[in-house]
């Protein structure tokens, strides 16, 4: 199985400053064929199942906000948060689906 | 609008079974797969395991083996997930999922609102 690390497992950041939540696979998930990396992000608020934010690494879900960003490529991956709001407290969580099983990460517990 | 909506919150005992459902509205069902995922108290995502809603063709996480079906059915866009042989461990939210594509390997877009499992004595 691929096994999905992200780091770090919690995080604290001010109104209006950037996070960074990375995430690391034990195998590239990227598919040369297409070249699209086979990495999404979600975020899960409390009592709430996830929510689709980023998809192809970088590809980012229609009516999300562009505060949101994916990068990397291969095995590291980075979402960014350009500017954190009071909704944006969270966790968030990478996914391959490039093998089967699917797995995720831990998470990453977001707060302000 | 795509809507997932499942079935109620179920209290078992170990050794029981449970089928939850997830009903799908808004959308071609045929056309896209579901996908399961379970979340115990606290914890992260767990992928369960997947079924084409036009074929039926599922494929489960390895530590289910023996223990979980995955249907569908077409006439009433429901799918269901039974879970056998329940244990402690197994209490958890389990959530459907629509994958974006009619194939196991996509991106979750639409989930339902969870369906809270508790196995106890």
């Amino acid at each position: 199985d691929i096994v999905m690390t992200q780091s770090p497992d919690s995080l604290a950041v001010s109104l209006g400053e950037r996070a960074t939540i990375n995430c690391k696979s034990s195998q590239s998930v990227l598919y040369s064929s297409n070249n699209k990396n086979y990495l999404t992000w979600y975020q899960q608020k409390p009592g709430q199942p996830p929510k689709l934010l980023i998809y192809w690494a970088s590809t980012r879900e229609s009516g999300v906000a562009d505060r949101f960003s994916g990068s990397g490529s291969g095995t590291d991956f980075t979402l960014t948060i350009s500017s954190l709001q009071a909704e944006d407290v969270a966790v968030y969580y990478c996914q391959q689906h490039y093998i089967l099983p699917c797995t995720f990460g831990q998470g990453t517990k977001l707060e302000i | 609008q795509v809507q997932l909506t499942q079935s109620g919150g179920e209290v078992k005992k170990p050794g029981a079974s449970v089928k939850v459902s997830c009903k799908a509205s808004g959308y071609t069902f045929s056309s896209y797969a579901i996908t399961w995922v379970r979340q115990a108290p606290g914890q992260g995502l767990e992928w369960m395991g997947w079924i084409s809603a036009y074929s039926g063709h599922t494929n489960h996480a390895q530590k289910l083996q023996g223990r979980v079906t995955m249907t569908t059915d077409t006439s009433t866009r429901t799918a269901y997930m039974e879970l056998r042989s329940l244990r402690s461990d197994d209490t958890a939210v389990y959530y459907c999922a629509r994958g974006r594509g009619s194939s196991w390997s996509a991106m979750f877009d639409y989930w339902g609102q969870g369906t809270l499992v508790t196995v106890s004595s």
